[in-house]
């Protein structure tokens, strides 16, 4: 069982905008900040948002984040086949002084 | 170019002993947070380990006292000695930079089975 909880699954249609939730607690989302994560079939994780809510570069303004207390969410919008992925959360934790993670959620674009 | 390659994975009986390694190139591994990161078939990230930049270490309670992380600052790489190694340790094993995790390896498969 993750720290962080976000739901398994998320759809939508292309052009739509979906947003996954991240709930976390007062040890990491709570005094730390949120990124984000995508991850490819077959492939690595890639950093997708760092400190909440900015984009590395080369990462589309489509994808977006936000933190409110312990829970943070990511919004994509104008969405795309390319975009169907797994997408983590991610946040330091003081207590055990290494990141935790989301348990992903599996974005299917139908 | 920022990158990081790891090795040394493998199929390796229960109980066994494996050293992965992680070669950087681009940016210096010992002025970085650095950590490993594992994710068993089918299932989602894991924390596994971090050093950090003054050499202060951490790990995940499924692996504390059998995993050790350290880095060698003259080859500008970082390793998991992985000891005592059960079937749930099966995954594949990523280093990652830094406490954004910003850059990422591709990974090394570890199989722990008889």
């Amino acid at each position: 069982q993750s720290v962080l909880t976000q739901p398994p699954s998320a759809s939508g249609t292309p052009g739509q905008r979906v947003t996954i939730s991240c709930s976390g607690s007062s040890s990491n989302i709570g005094s730390n900040t949120v990124n984000w994560y995508q991850q490819l079939p077959g492939t690595a994780p890639k950093l997708l948002i760092y400190s909440d809510n900015q984009r590395p570069s080369g990462v589309p303004d489509r994808f977006s984040g936000s933190k409110s207390g312990t829970s943070a969410s990511l919004a994509i919008s104008g969405l795309q086949s390319e975009d169907e992925a797994d997408y983590y959360c991610a946040a330091w934790d003081d207590s055990l002084n290494g990141p935790v993670f989301g348990g992903g959620t599996k974005l299917t674009v139908l | 170019e920022l990158q990081l390659v790891e090795s040394g994975g493998g199929l390796i009986q229960p109980g066994g002993s494996l050293r992965l390694s992680c070669a950087a190139s681009g940016f210096t591994v010992s002025s970085n947070y650095m950590s490993w990161v594992r994710q068993a078939p089918g299932k989602g990230l894991e924390w596994v380990s971090v050093i950090y930049r003054g050499g202060s270490t951490y790990y995940a309670d499924s692996v504390k006292g059998r995993f050790t992380i350290s880095r060698d600052n003259s080859k500008n790489t970082l390793y998991l000695q992985m000891n005592s190694l059960r079937a749930e340790d099966t995954a594949v094993y990523y280093c990652a930079r830094s406490a954004l995790l910003d850059v990422w390896g591709q990974g090394t498969t570890v199989t722990v089975s008889s």
